[in-house]
């Protein structure tokens, strides 16, 4: 059964840069079916995606937060990784890395996709 | 930008029927899913594709998605239910979350 750990510092100071890392196991980060994923969650708050990666490198992220994100992958280490700068507290959050299973629809031919593992996240705190 | 409509909490007895509704924009022309999340845990998905259920998830917990709205449906609720729930749908690549549901079961 494929696990998600996602692990990095529980504390940013404003301004700096948050960095977080993935680490997917018993499963390849570079089989053909999954992309990856970031999501996160403030406290008390709703879920936000993040963005995902696929294997070859492609990303796509959420328009609210692209200026500020950039998400990479190391096939070699089986991991993915985050960055988002310019942290304020708004960015405080518990953050979770998840596997994005994608699946071809033939009657619509298109691609569907759905976060079907997730990590247990990790707690990150923007505070000087 | 899209968004998904959820209502805040739904209360159920035991062994009844709790139906979560998520409002979108012609959401029954895209599909839909869910995730559940218990306190303190991260979220599980429990329907992909309007009404698939991954494997390990009890035949109680269904789905539709038709029109303006998606609904998971949960037959003979548990006390083990109990959780907050998100729908889920993609806009031009993007992820969308609707706010959540918490479900209560008294």
């Amino acid at each position: 059964q494929v696990q998600l750990q996602e692990s990095g510092p529980g504390l940013v100071k404003p301004s700096q840069t948050l960095s977080l890392t993935c680490t997917v196991a018993d499963d390849s980060i570079s089989s053909p079916d999954y992309y990856w994923s970031w999501i996160r969650q403030p406290p008390g708050k709703g879920l936000e995606w993040i963005g995902y990666i696929y294997s070859s490198g492609s990303t796509y992220y959420n328009p609210s937060l692209k200026s500020r994100v950039t998400i990479s992958i190391d096939t070699s280490k089986n991991q993915f990784s985050l960055k988002l700068s310019s942290v304020t507290a708004a960015d405080t959050a518990v953050y979770y890395c998840a596997r994005v299973h994608s699946i071809w629809i033939p009657q619509n031919l298109e691609y569907y996709y759905y976060m079907d593992v997730w990590g247990k996240g990790t707690t990150v705190t923007v505070s000087s | 930008s899209y968004e998904l409509t959820q209502p805040p909490s739904v209360s159920v007895s035991p062994g009844q029927t709790a139906s979560i509704p998520c409002s979108g924009d012609k959401l029954g022309d895209k599909y839909a899913c869910w995730y559940q999340q218990k306190s303190g845990q991260s979220p599980v998905l429990v329907i992909y594709q309007d009404y698939k259920r991954p494997s390990g998830i009890p035949e109680r917990f269904s789905g539709s998605n038709s029109g303006n709205t998606a609904t998971l449906t949960i037959s003979g609720t548990q006390a083990m239910d109990e959780a907050d729930y998100y729908c889920q749908a993609w806009d031009t690549s993007t992820a969308v979350f609707g706010g959540g549901t918490k479900l209560t079961v008294l």
